[in-house]
């Protein structure tokens, strides 16, 4: 079975500096998508960045990108500039490229507080 | 609609009673999930339905939780005889093919208190 660790429950970063929330994950398929979703108070879930594990190149989007070790097993998101909107749940997830569903796997998830 | 719409938004159940609560994906979307997300945790699978093929339920917790999408589109989840730990906030996801690259869209959810 799949397991997906977030060890930072809280965390606090000031604006317009960078912050990087850890994520860990357990699996013996070689192939398969990590996540990182963020879910403001409002509660929608939101995709922030992927990564696919066959892919060696980290992912970035604008301010937003991973440190993906594969090998290690480690998969940590890094947000730069942090803006105030930027305070929200941060979900690390995982989804096996095989199989009849397609389901995310969550950690427990990181509070991020960006203060002013 | 422009994105995954539930309802209710809150329920307030007397433990004992059954709920039901409604899911309207994203027009098009194949995939749909339920996720069952308690208090200070991450989102929990239940259950996945491809059109109207309900092709994975083994994250539903017991037999008082039924999902369906009869027509491939609008889901509901329903919960019978309501317990206390069922409280949680329910997500619904829908994604526009099976074979996604994981981009789920989530609607808001319906969060259940049980009394």
């Amino acid at each position: 079975a799949q397991t997906v660790t977030q060890s930072q429950p809280e965390m606090s970063v000031q604006e317009a500096e960078t912050v990087t929330l850890s994520c860990t994950y357990d699996t013996s398929e070689n192939n398969y998508y990590l996540f990182w979703y963020k879910q403001p108070p409002s509660r929608q879930m939101i995709l922030v960045i992927r990564q696919e594990a066959y892919k060696q190149q980290n992912a970035t989007e604008n301010r937003f990108s991973v440190n993906f070790q594969k090998a290690a097993k480690s998969f940590s998101l890094k947000i730069s500039d942090s803006q105030l909107g930027d305070t929200a749940m941060y979900f690390c997830a995982f989804m096996k490229q095989s199989g009849a569903t397609n389901k995310l796997i969550f950690g427990t998830g990181t509070l991020l507080a960006v203060q002013p | 609609g422009a994105g995954v719409s539930q309802s209710p938004r809150y329920k307030v159940a007397k433990r004992g009673q059954d709920v039901a609560l409604r899911c309207d994906p994203i027009s098009g979307h194949v995939s749909l999930f339920w996720y069952q997300q308690a208090l200070g945790q991450g989102p929990e699978f239940l259950t996945y339905f491809q059109n109207e093929a309900q092709l994975d339920k083994s994250g539903l917790p017991s037999d008082r939780f039924f999902a369906e999408r009869p027509e491939g589109s609008v889901s509901t989840l329903k919960i019978q005889r309501t317990q206390q730990e069922d409280s949680a906030v329910y997500l619904c996801a829908s994604s526009l093919e099976r074979s996604n690259t994981g981009e789920l869209f989530f609607g808001e959810g319906s969060r259940l208190t049980v009394l």
